[in-house]
């Protein structure tokens, strides 16, 4: 069955510091992945996303995640972040053709001043 | 509209109670999903539409839970007979078919 594990419930970073939020998938086929971001009373805003070709995927915020077939991963890294990213992000994998989102637990990232 | 909306935006109901809750996707959005989020939960899955018709109910947990999108735009999620356990934040997102899901805010359902 497919599924989505993100290792860390909490990170906490310094501001401007590089961030790295990893995600570990199961699924048969090749995957579509997606990473999502959740701030408080915010619905879920797509950050980036993978279907296939280049495995290092540019997203928004300066967001970028890079697709290792090898390690079913599908990690999410930032270079410096900023207060305004604290919030929760999840990783998903798509399946069934129309993109049926299977969520991973979530990742909550504090940042410090 | 701009976004998905999604009405109303909390709900508190008794045990045993009937709900109704309400999705206006984006418009021309033919795909049209709902998920539910437990607390401290990813979104899980519950139903996916594509026009008119339920193309995936897998994931709905009984058949207590039902939805209908009758003219494939407005879509309703009906919950017989609430349970504590339904307590959640219910989610619907819309989509062009395969390409990106766009979330609404949610409705947080409370059953007492």
């Amino acid at each position: 069955a497919q599924s989505v594990t993100q290792p860390d419930i909490h990170i906490t970073v310094s501001e401007g510091a590089s961030l790295e939020l990893r995600c570990n998938y199961s699924y048969g086929a090749t995957p579509y992945l997606f990473w999502y971001v959740q701030s408080p009373g915010q619905g879920l805003q797509l950050l980036l996303k993978y279907f296939s070709g280049d495995t290092l995927v540019q997203g928004i915020k300066g967001f970028e995640a890079e697709f290792k077939r090898s390690q079913s991963s599908f990690n999410l890294r930032k270079p410096s972040v900023h207060w305004s990213d604290a919030a929760e992000y999840f990783c998903a994998v798509g399946s069934g053709g129309y993109n049926k989102l299977i969520f991973g637990a979530g990742t909550r990232l504090a940042v410090h001043p | 509209g701009a976004g998905v909306s999604q009405t109303p935006s909390n709900k508190v109901t008794e045990k045993g109670k009937y709900v109704e809750l309400r999705c206006d996707p984006i418009s021309g959005h033919t795909a049209l999903y709902w998920y539910r989020q437990s607390l401290g939960q990813g979104p899980e899955f519950l139903i996916y539409f594509q026009g008119t018709g339920a193309a995936d109910d897998s994931g709905l947990p009984n058949d207590r839970f039902f939805a209908v999108r009758p003219e494939g735009s407005v879509s309703t999620l009906k919950i017989q007979r609430t349970e504590r356990g339904d307590s959640a934040v219910y989610l619907c997102a819309s989509s062009l078919a395969g390409d990106e899901q766009f979330f609404g805010p949610g409705t947080r359902l409370t059953v007492l």
